[in-house]
């Protein structure tokens, strides 16, 4: 499978700013995705990142919260804005590749504390 | 809705002993099952897969899982348990659609006693 790799793997924010998350992927992959893991909770999809194209969010979340990129068929960004202490979680990178399809690899996460 | 249910929220067992998680996916069409486990401080990583066919799949590190339709049920079993399958476990589906949206349950965590 894909090599996913997410950059930063944990950070510490204050309230009020913005920290953008890397996702690279190391092959091509057709779908890339953004999930939310918030502390003891379970995965919650926040967006389908398109290449070339607006992000497709799941109800509940904003483009102008969590603006996604995906400039090619390996690289995403997701930008958590505004922080506030709620946004305190884990964010992970998942892709579905072609050879493999309805299957998702996931990154290895970003820990994120927002004080 | 479509939903995934795991029962347990939390399960210890003995090293050596064997294991049984439990997975309900919600009535309707049948999906595409998943098991992934997340060790400490790691991302998921996928254990198994169901799509079709066969109804008892074979994962890594000696998982394997049971497709029962007549009960929704996709529980993953591990006769042996190692001390290192202390993880937390999250089963999902997908139920098709333009995203691929995988819809998780709500984890077990399992402990395991020497």
């Amino acid at each position: 499978s894909a090599v996913i790799s997410q950059k930063p793997s944990r950070d510490i924010c204050q309230r009020g700013t913005s920290l953008t998350i890397q996702c690279q992927v190391d092959s091509q992959v057709t779908m890339m995705f953004w999930y939310r893991q918030q502390p003891g909770q379970s995965l919650t999809l926040i967006a389908t990142a398109n290449q070339g194209s607006e992000a497709t969010y799941e109800s509940g979340f904003v483009i102008d919260k969590f603006p996604i990129s995906r400039p090619n068929l390996t690289f995403s960004t997701l930008t958590v804005s505004n922080m506030s202490p709620e946004d305190s979680s884990i964010y992970l990178c998942s892709v579905e590749e072609a050879l493999v399809k309805e299957t998702q690899y996931f990154g290895p996460g970003t820990r994120l504390l927002v004080l | 809705a479509q939903s995934v249910t795991q029962p347990d929220i939390h399960i210890t067992v003995s090293e050596g002993a064997s294991l049984e998680l439990r997975c309900n996916y919600s009535y309707g069409a049948t999906p595409y099952l998943f098991w992934y486990v997340q060790s400490p401080g790691q991302g998921l990583q996928l254990l198994l897969k169901y799509f079709s066919g066969d109804t008892l799949v074979q994962g890594i590190k000696g998982f394997e899982a049971e497709f029962k339709r007549s009960q929704s049920s996709f529980n993953l079993r591990k006769p042996s348990v190692h001390w290192s399958d202390a993880a937390e476990y999250f089963c999902a589906a997908t139920y098709g659609g333009a995203t691929n949206k995988l819809i998780f349950g709500t984890g077990t965590l399992l402990a395991v006693q020497p």
